[in-house]
């Protein structure tokens, strides 16, 4: 077990509809991480926050955007929703100075 | 920018078999480089890391040497197990601490009995 908390699990929804994915970090972990996994793309980097602010921005489209809150949670908002988005979003955290970052279990996300 | 090349999979491979994947970088400075696993269903698990240069990361069996004159980290393991069956992803970061990972595009390994 990593520490680091993702829900839901799975997640099915229709296109043009909008989902939140939620993370827990580790505890104390200031930073965490937004990935995305599909089979013909890898692992991509969408954007980190550090400490409720956001540090670094991958490839994230404009339809999705994230927030971290006080307590260190990150929400991931997914919205105008394509077949395309489908995919595992991953969540990460680090603590300070760690050049690791611990995952998640990950969300499955299904756009029908 | 910074990035990660591994070997293409599918990778299959008898038990008790030698295993190696090869993983090269690009990267300014002098990264932090790692090991990932993701068994079926699962996250990713960090498997093993090294810091600096002629470092060596092992666990479970596995090890990989931060090759700095050859921008190389390889994974090795002497003898595999069908428990080895996973995807293994190579991955860099910067020394600062704190940043994002590059991870490579990550090779299957399937090991038959």
């Amino acid at each position: 077990d990593s520490g680091v908390t993702q829900t839901p699990k799975h997640l099915i929804t229709a296109t043009g509809q909008r989902v939140t994915l939620r993370c827990s970090p580790r505890s104390g972990d200031l930073s965490v991480y937004w990935y995305q996994q599909s089979l013909d793309q890898g692992l991509q980097f969408l954007i980190q926050y550090y400490n409720g602010e956001e540090r670094a921005k991958g490839n994230i489209l404009e339809r999705f955007s994230a927030q971290q809150f006080p307590d260190l949670h990150s929400e991931l908002n997914l919205s105008s929703l394509e077949l395309g988005d489908s995919a595992l979003y991953f969540c990460a955290s680090s603590g300070w100075m760690n050049t690791e970052a611990f995952f998640g279990q990950g969300t499955r996300l299904t756009v029908v | 920018g910074d990035s990660v090349t591994q070997m293409e999979g599918p990778v299959t491979l008898s038990e008790e078999a030698f295993l190696t994947i090869n993983c090269t970088y690009t990267a300014t400075g002098y990264p932090s480089l790692f090991w990932y696993v993701q068994y079926p269903g699962e996250g990713l698990q960090l498997l093993l890391k090294a810091t600096k240069a002629d470092d060596k990361g092992s666990n479970k069996g596995f090890e990989a040497t931060y090759r700095k004159e050859t921008t190389s980290f390889h994974l090795e393991k002497g003898s595999v197990q069908v428990s080895d069956s996973a995807v293994y992803f190579c991955a860099l970061s910067d020394t600062r601490g704190n940043t994002p990972l590059v991870f490579g595009k990550g090779t299957r390994l399937s090991v038959i009995a």
